[in-house]
């Protein structure tokens, strides 16, 4: 049984630049979550996906956007992107109800 | 708004020897509470999880936490480390569904194990 699976492993962007990153829940999964770790932090929540939408969302702008598949799986999206965007973006994945587990992440550079 | 306070960012003990590492949480009612571990570079591995009933939790790898609701603390324990445990630690809090929804976490405790 697959864990949750992300794709790339790392990426490096230049800044104004724009960026997707994509995640497979685990198998049984239907809600996804994405969170962004800076270095030396905890990781913040950005939002959740549910039934191909956007159920809650952090603080966070509106360049950062995403998307949920038919298939559950789901994709994070940043625009115009700033070296503040420099992280490592982790997503997770859960059931209606229960604890989510966490892909190994992605490590965004932005130079 | 939740928040969650991991009051030690880094410490070393010694293979063998016990280790306590606190957590205390600001939320007025109890939420579901969380330790996940963190190996370089590596996700997150849920170690355990608290929900209700039984103060005392146990996890995985030989780690327990126990609930204090009148300290509003969740502090993870475990009798003898071993050379392995040495990774970042997180407490985090949810709200909602078991956990599903938002999690928030602390900042994190470091953790570096000498022979």
């Amino acid at each position: 049984d697959a864990g949750v699976t992300q794709s790339p492993t790392h990426l490096i962007k230049t800044r104004g630049q724009q960026v997707t990153l994509r995640c497979s829940p685990k198998s049984g999964h239907d809600t996804v979550s994405w969170y962004q770790q800076a270095l030396g932090q905890g990781p913040q929540f950005i939002f959740q996906y549910y039934e191909e939408e956007e159920r809650q969302r952090g603080n966070f702008p509106d360049r950062f956007s995403g998307h949920q598949f038919p298939n559950y799986s789901s994709e994070l999206n940043v625009n115009a992107l700033l070296l503040g965007d420099s992280a490592l973006y982790l997503c997770a994945s859960s059931s209606l109800v229960g604890e989510q587990f966490f892909g190994p992440g992605t490590r965004l550079t932005v130079l | 708004a939740q928040s969650v306070t991991q009051p030690d960012i880094h410490i070393t003990v010694s293979e063998g020897a016990s280790l306590e590492l606190r957590c205390n949480y600001s939320y007025g009612a109890t939420p579901y509470l969380f330790w996940y571990v963190q190996s370089p570079g590596q996700g997150l591995q849920l170690l355990l999880k608290y929900f209700s009933g039984d103060t005392l939790v146990q996890g995985i790898k030989g780690f327990e936490a126990e609930f204090k609701r009148s300290q509003s603390s969740f502090n993870l324990r475990k009798p003898s480390v071993h050379w392995s445990d040495a990774a970042e630690y997180f407490c985090a809090v949810g709200l909602h569904n078991f956990g599903n929804e938002k999690l928030t976490f602390g900042t994190g405790t470091r953790l570096t194990i000498i022979p």
